[in-house]
């Protein structure tokens, strides 16, 4: 089955504490990214990828790293987390032809 | 910059009533347009797309959308919902230039029996 996964789907930690949620992909496409919804915001795009090695910055990068080195993972990196980056976030993939597939979400809470 | 705005925030329908999800949009051209649904807890599933032809899309779960350039719509339709469509439904374009869909901020839609 095509699909994108997310671990781990449920995330709390502390402050400072550096954490990464990871994504992977089996169904080939070059391109991902990463989202992350609040109430009252919609999505958001943190950070894409094209290809592999080919990262840049979404809309809201502040406080995120990522990282492409191969083709099927896509893991985002909070390298010290603030109570402000307590969300929802989507890992997405997107065909040739524009559509995104979404991962499950992984919802973090940073206290 | 492409932009969509979905003006309800919540909406509320009885069983079996139809159903119609408003989304407007901002595009310079002739926009992609997509809707996606989110159930609780879960990700968004895409259920359906425009990109030029026919101005009524058939999607998947029985909706469909119109494209309407004159009046830069895209509303999303079902004629008779289901207690399992209760969900958040987005609707969202390309922008143009990026490489990110930009989402509207989303409608609850709420199914009472």
């Amino acid at each position: 089955e095509a699909q994108v996964t997310q671990n781990p789907r449920y995330l709390i930690t502390v402050t400072g504490k550096k954490l990464t949620v990871t994504c992977s992909q089996n169904m080939n496409h070059e391109y991902m990214s990463w989202y992350r919804q609040d109430p009252g915001l919609g999505l958001r795009q943190i950070y894409y990828s094209m290809n592999v090695e080919v990262t840049d910055k979404g809309d809201v990068p502040e406080g995120y790293k990522v990282s492409r080195k191969e083709k099927r993972n896509f893991p985002l990196i909070l390298e010290s987390p603030s109570p402000n980056q307590t969300s929802l976030y989507f890992c997405a993939n997107r065909s040739g032809g524009l559509e995104q597939y979404f991962g499950p979400g992984t919802r973090l809470t940073v206290t | 910059a492409q932009s969509v705005t979905q003006p309800d925030i919540h909406i509320t329908v009885s069983e079996g009533a139809s159903l119609e999800l408003r989304c407007n949009y901002s595009y310079g051209a002739t926009p992609y347009l997509f809707w996606y649904v989110q159930s609780p807890g879960q990700g968004l599933q895409l259920l359906l797309k425009y990109f030029s032809g026919d101005t009524l899309v058939q999607g998947i779960k029985g909706f469909e959308a119109e494209f309407k350039r004159s009046q830069s719509s895209f509303n999303l339709r079902k004629p008779s919902v289901h207690w399992s469509d209760a969900a958040e439904y987005f609707c969202a374009v390309p922008q143009t230039g990026a490489n990110n869909l930009f989402f509207g901020t989303g409608t609850r839609l709420t199914v009472i029996p």
